[in-house]
């Protein structure tokens, strides 16, 4: 069954540094998208991408994040200056289609900021 | 009100156990309807679509009522490897957004 690949599975990394977290979504999907789980929370939708530009994005998704799909496979969350709560689960989704269709989640990058 | 709220649990039941999980969402212009499953420290991942009509797979079964803003999960025949946090899951949240909204999801324990 084809799967949602993320890299890498825990990034490390200090406060006010950038990271890049990527994925390789399902191949024929055309909807992607990024949430995260703080540690002990529920899981909070990030971003949704489709046709090269975002289409929708929550109020955490501020400034300081951006996406970008730089090739026919790879889909990328940067954070450029990390914050201590940034630290959080990171899942990267795709989907065939629109708001009727389930999403299918990677594994997840663990992101702990110090 | 919470946008989807489901009941924390722990649901702690014996082998071989019927559970029933109940979920409510808010906004009633919400499109499409999904149970997850996620394991400790592990991706969401689906378990089943939720239709009005209502829809079974193998032990488990969904229903919505859409009416009531109710989805509800059965698990017949509890087995030790259900025991998983079930994410009870809304789409096209207010009817213009792709975006899934999860609740805080039940904590089910199968006991041996």
């Amino acid at each position: 069954e084809p799967e949602v690949t993320q890299t890498p599975s825990h990034q490390v990394t200090q406060m006010g540094q950038e990271v890049i977290l990527r994925c390789v979504p399902i191949s024929n999907h055309l909807y992607f998208y990024w949430y995260r789980q703080i540690l002990g929370q529920k899981v909070e939708f990030l971003v949704s991408f489709y046709n090269n530009e975002i289409s929708e994005k929550s109020e955490i998704f501020d400034d300081q994040f951006s996406v970008e799909r730089p090739d026919g496979s790879n889909f990328t969350l940067k954070i450029r200056s990390t914050k201590l709560e940034d630290s959080a689960m990171y899942f990267c989704a795709s989907g065939l289609g629109a708001g009727d269709q389930p999403q299918h989640f990677g594994d997840g990058t663990r992101l702990s900021i110090l | 009100r919470k946008e989807v709220e489901q009941d924390p649990g722990p649901f702690n039941v014996p082998e071989g156990a019927t559970v029933a999980f109940n979920c409510t969402y808010s906004n009633s212009a919400s499109q499409s309807f999904f149970w997850y499953r996620q394991d400790c420290r592990k991706e969401p991942k689906l378990l089943m679509s939720v239709y009005s009509s209502g829809n079974e797979d193998g032990r488990f079964t969904a229903q919505l009522n859409r009416a009531s803003q109710y989805i509800s999960l059965l698990i017949r025949d509890s087995k030790l490897s259900d025991s998983a946090t079930y994410l009870c899951v809304v789409g096209g949240y207010g009817g213009a957004t792709n975006k899934l909204i999860f609740g805080t999801g039940t904590l089910l324990a199968v006991q041996p």
